[in-house]
């Protein structure tokens, strides 16, 4: 069974505006992931964030975690075009053994 | 670096028949693993390995086999193909131990089974 869980399921606004995915998962993490991936493509790395954490950085991404909650949140801001795609988190357990990925979010940005 | 590679592309077979997806990385990472993405269902984990030699189930194993005989290639064998099986087969890998890192992609064999 799936670990985490994407909302929405689909997202579309228009360029420029900030974009927010939230994933929740059930229990409990050594980190948690976001990838994304375009049509037709292999998924690409965006940002692990560790259980002791709880925002990071990365260029116009910014990532929560609120591990009472068994949560986190993907924030995109000044969305562009070449953004579009689906984003999936992914969750890797105390052994961190194995990474665990949900169903997704598509992301559809509007000229 | 190719980073991973994953051959075939795409393939047809027909129920029954058996084929192994090649997957290679040039990154000499201990960590490698297979997922299969099916519309709405995400990526689900196969067979995982954590070094040369030792393997491992994922989430949805049944019907497939794995073997890591180098530290390089993983390949995954379909025994006796079932539509069940038609998916978007990928290939990761990883330079730290088990998903303690993050993973790298190949871009994807698209399986289909008649």
């Amino acid at each position: 069974s799936q670990q985490g869980e994407e909302d929405p399921q689909a997202l579309s606004i228009q360029e420029g505006e900030n974009a927010t995915m939230n994933c929740s998962y059930k229990t409990s993490i050594n980190n948690l992931q976001w990838y994304r991936q375009n049509s037709g493509r292999g998924l690409v790395h965006l940002i692990l964030i560790r259980s002791n954490e709880r925002e990071k950085h990365s260029g116009r991404l910014r990532v929560t975690l609120d591990t009472s909650k068994k949560s986190s949140s993907l924030l995109i801001t000044a969305s562009r075009a070449a953004d579009t795609a689906s984003y999936f988190c992914a969750t890797a357990g105390r052994g961190a053994q194995k990474l665990v990925f949900g169903q997704g979010t598509r992301l559809t940005i509007n000229p | 670096n190719a980073g991973v590679t994953q051959t075939p592309k795409f393939q047809v077979l027909k129920t029954g028949q058996s084929m192994t997806l090649q997957c290679a990385q040039d990154m000499n990472h201990e960590y490698m693993s297979w997922y299969r993405q099916d519309p709405g269902m995400g990526l689900r984990l196969i067979h995982y390995s954590v070094g040369a030699g030792i393997t491992d189930q994922g989430e949805v194993p049944n019907g497939y086999n794995v073997s890591r005989s180098t530290t390089e290639d993983f390949p995954l064998r379909l025994l006796s193909a079932a539509p069940s099986q038609t998916s978007v087969y990928f290939c990761a890998s990883s330079y730290s131990r088990g998903a303690a890192g993050e993973l790298f992609f190949g871009e994807g064999s698209r399986l289909t089974v008649l």
